[in-house]
């Protein structure tokens, strides 16, 4: 059965901090691994996408990882700011029929001014 | 240019009531799918249209239904709500050009915050 785990549930650090997010997952013939922001209440924000071919994807301050041999994602986070505070989701897609996306529970992460 | 769309923002139903909702995609995008998301939760798929074909149907039952129109834009269906429906609605839409990987990156709507009392 494919699956994502997110740990941890919560996260709670100081303004200016970099922080790690982890995800996993069970079935290594992922196709690709997008993370997605969410704020209480509303839509996702795509972040970052990792095609099963790329180690690795950043976009400012945020950079995400991807070991398929491990199954594990992170996201990585620098110098976070209060604005950052959000739940963040990743979500496996194993391609196939269709492009149905597995998310995990999420982390949600609060930044401390 | 306007990202995925969906309406209405917030429903409130009663049990045994039947509740459509709407999605249109990205300009360009042909692919969309459905999410419930309960609160707490990740996403869980309901369904994925392509080119106005059902491509993939997630675990939910034949109270729900969907259909996408020939401009790409699509319907979720459910009838007969129970409380357990309650769920912010997502819709999300890609690309999904058919002879490469239906896997791109996808984009998701605001939802529908569906209440059933």
């Amino acid at each position: 059965k494919q699956e994502v785990t997110q740990i941890p549930a919560a996260l709670s650090v100081p303004e200016g901090e970099n922080l790690v997010l982890n995800c996993s997952f069970t079935d290594s013939a992922i196709y690709n691994l997008q993370w997605f922001r969410q704020d209480p209440g509303k839509g996702l924000t795509s972040l970052l996408l990792i095609q099963s071919s790329q180690r690795e994807q950043t976009s400012g301050r945020l950079n995400a990882s991807l070991d398929k041999s491990s199954g594990r994602s992170t996201l990585y986070i620098a110098a976070s700011q209060p604005g950052d505070s959000a739940t963040y989701l990743c979500a496996g897609n194993y391609g196939g029929a269709t492009n149905k996306l597995i998310f995990g529970t999420g982390t949600l992460l609060a930044v401390q001014p | 240019d306007a990202g995925v769309t969906q309406s209405p923002t917030h429903l409130i139903k009663t049990r045994g009531q039947h509740v459509t909702l709407r999605c249109s995609p990205i300009s360009g995008h042909k692919s969309v799918s459905w999410y419930q998301q309960v609160l707490g939760q990740g996403p869980q798929f309901i369904f994925q249209y392509y080119e106005k074909e059902e491509r993939g149907r997630g675990n939910f039952p034949d109270r729900f239904s969907a259909r996408q129109f020939p401009n790409y834009s699509s319907e979720l269906n459910v009838n007969a709500l129970l409380l357990g429906d309650s769920a912010l609605y997502l819709c999300a839409s890609s690309s999904g050009l058919r002879n490469r990987v239906l896997g791109g990156e996808q984009f998701f709507g605001p939802g529908t915050r569906l209440t059933v009392l």
